[in-house]
């Protein structure tokens, strides 16, 4: 158990609609990031947030949006959902910046979406 | 964006042999960690190497980090079906603390 929560395990939606995935990080760390991993994609990184401020941004679409609260929680919005957006989504935390084991990443369980 | 590319892409071998599984690139990095995933889990650290040279220990998994920081080994020993997954190595980006991940090895045990 890695400390790192999601929810929910499984989302299955339709084309066009929208959901909400929730992160919450390991106690003590500051840094949530999240990934989407399809089967011929690899563990893409779609956004990091550090202390509720947005600090990194990698392939994110402009369809998908996230936020990271007070408490540190996050979540992931995605919206008019398409059927290639089918995939594991990870949320990961880490300690917060910096080199070396401030970056060591702790990953959730993961949920998975599926889109019909 | 650095490019890490893992080799083998698939490996699968007798319970008890050994292998070594390989994470390179063209650039230098300040560090980098070895990540298992195993079928719709998330992955789990395994280690973190930051010393050029620089070899660890876990268990039968030993770590290598290359002298000039541009790649990376992971040798297993007498292995075993517990250690069938998907290996990733992973790479900070310089500047901020995003990871690049490696296209990964999936491993399979054959007990």
């Amino acid at each position: 158990d890695s400390g790192v929560t999601q929810t929910p395990k499984h989302l299955i939606t339709a084309t066009g609609q929208r959901v909400t995935l929730r992160c919450s990080p390991r106690s003590g760390d500051l840094s949530v990031y999240w990934y989407q991993q399809s089967l011929d994609q690899g563990l893409q990184f779609l956004i990091q947030y550090y202390n509720g401020e947005e600090r990194a941004k990698g392939n994110i679409l402009e369809r998908f949006s996230a936020q990271q609260f007070p408490d540190l929680h996050s979540e992931l919005n995605l919206s008019s959902l398409e059927l290639g957006d089918s995939a594991l989504y990870f949320c990961a935390s880490s300690v917060g910046v910096g080199g070396g084991r401030y970056n060591e990443q702790f990953f959730g369980p993961g949920t998975r979406l599926t889109v019909l | 964006t650095q490019l890490l590319e893992q080799s083998p892409q698939f490996l699968s071998i007798q319970e008890g042999e050994n292998l070594t599984v390989y994470c390179n690139s063209s650039s230098v990095f300040s560090s980098l960690q070895w990540y298992r995933q195993e079928p719709g889990e998330g992955p789990v650290l395994l280690v973190t190497v930051v010393t050029g040279g620089e070899v660890k220990k876990l268990k039968r998994l030993t770590f290598q980090f290359g002298d000039a920081r541009k790649d990376s080994s992971l040798h297993i020993t007498a292995a075993q079906p517990g250690d069938t997954g998907l290996y990733l190595c992973a790479v900070p980006n310089f500047g901020n603390e995003k990871l690049t991940f490696g296209t990964g090895t999936r491993l399979t045990i054959i007990p």
